[in-house]
């Protein structure tokens, strides 16, 4: 069974940092493509990251860039997204997601960040 | 403001068939294939549609979807209860190197 589980969320006062994870089993990561999703409360999702399958290739929305970062380690079945210099805009449901919009697409269920003062 | 336009809602009755529309431009939808999710409340957006037509394995074939120029579509036959939730169209951009969503449509079936 396909797993993604995310983890390191939480409370953060503007400025501040957090490393997220996302724990994968039940398929070879090394295959695959590997973004990050965030969603606001009541909005839709928003596209934050995506790594490519071993990790030589990255990009970023135009709103988290320079700010955040993402990696990963294979061998450990992890996908990282460090998250620094949080604003309250970054509040959201960050979700890890397996080859995003095609046919093997899976997603976590998802870890909160929260920002605020 | 979405790149991509959706329908804030749309509603139907059960057993009765509802389409959703997913406008965007050629730099997203015209060039690129889409795909459409359904979330559920309290959890995460699940696939429903990609390469604008294709269901994954465990999907009914009570979903379909189709894309015409700059805007795809996707249709609910049958509707039941259970369908009521928020559904996304998404796509690549190529002009902002990014991928991008609509703002969702909320079902309601009366």
């Amino acid at each position: 069974e396909v797993q993604l589980v995310e983890s390191g969320g939480g409370s953060v006062q503007p400025g501040g940092s957090l490393r997220l994870s996302c724990a994968t089993s039940g398929f070879t990561l090394s295959w695959f493509w590997m973004h990050w999703v965030r969603q606001a409360p009541g909005r839709g999702p928003v596209w934050v990251s995506r790594i490519n399958a071993d990790g030589t290739t990255t990009s970023y929305a135009d709103s988290v860039k320079g700010r955040f970062t993402i990696s990963r380690d294979n061998a450990k079945n992890t996908v990282y997204l460090q998250v620094s210099s949080l604003r309250a805009e970054d509040t959201a449901v960050y979700y890890c997601v397996r080859g995003l919009l095609g046919g093997d697409d899976s997603w976590g269920q998802g870890t909160l960040v929260t920002v605020s003062s | 403001q979405s790149v991509l336009t959706q329908p804030p809602s749309v509603s139907a009755a059960p057993g009765q068939k509802v389409t959703i529309s997913c406008s965007g431009s050629s730099s997203n939808v015209g060039n690129n294939y889409v795909s459409w999710y359904q979330q559920l409340p309290g959890t995460a957006p699940k696939l429903l549609i990609y390469h604008n037509d294709k269901r994954p394995s465990g999907i009914p074939d009570r979903f379909s979807g189709s894309k015409s120029g700059t805007s795809a579509t996707l249709g609910i036959t049958g509707l039941q209860t259970g369908d009521e939730a928020d559904y996304y169209c998404g796509t690549w951009d190529s002009s902002l190197s990014a991928v991008v969503f609509g703002g969702g449509t909320k079902l309601t079936v009366l």
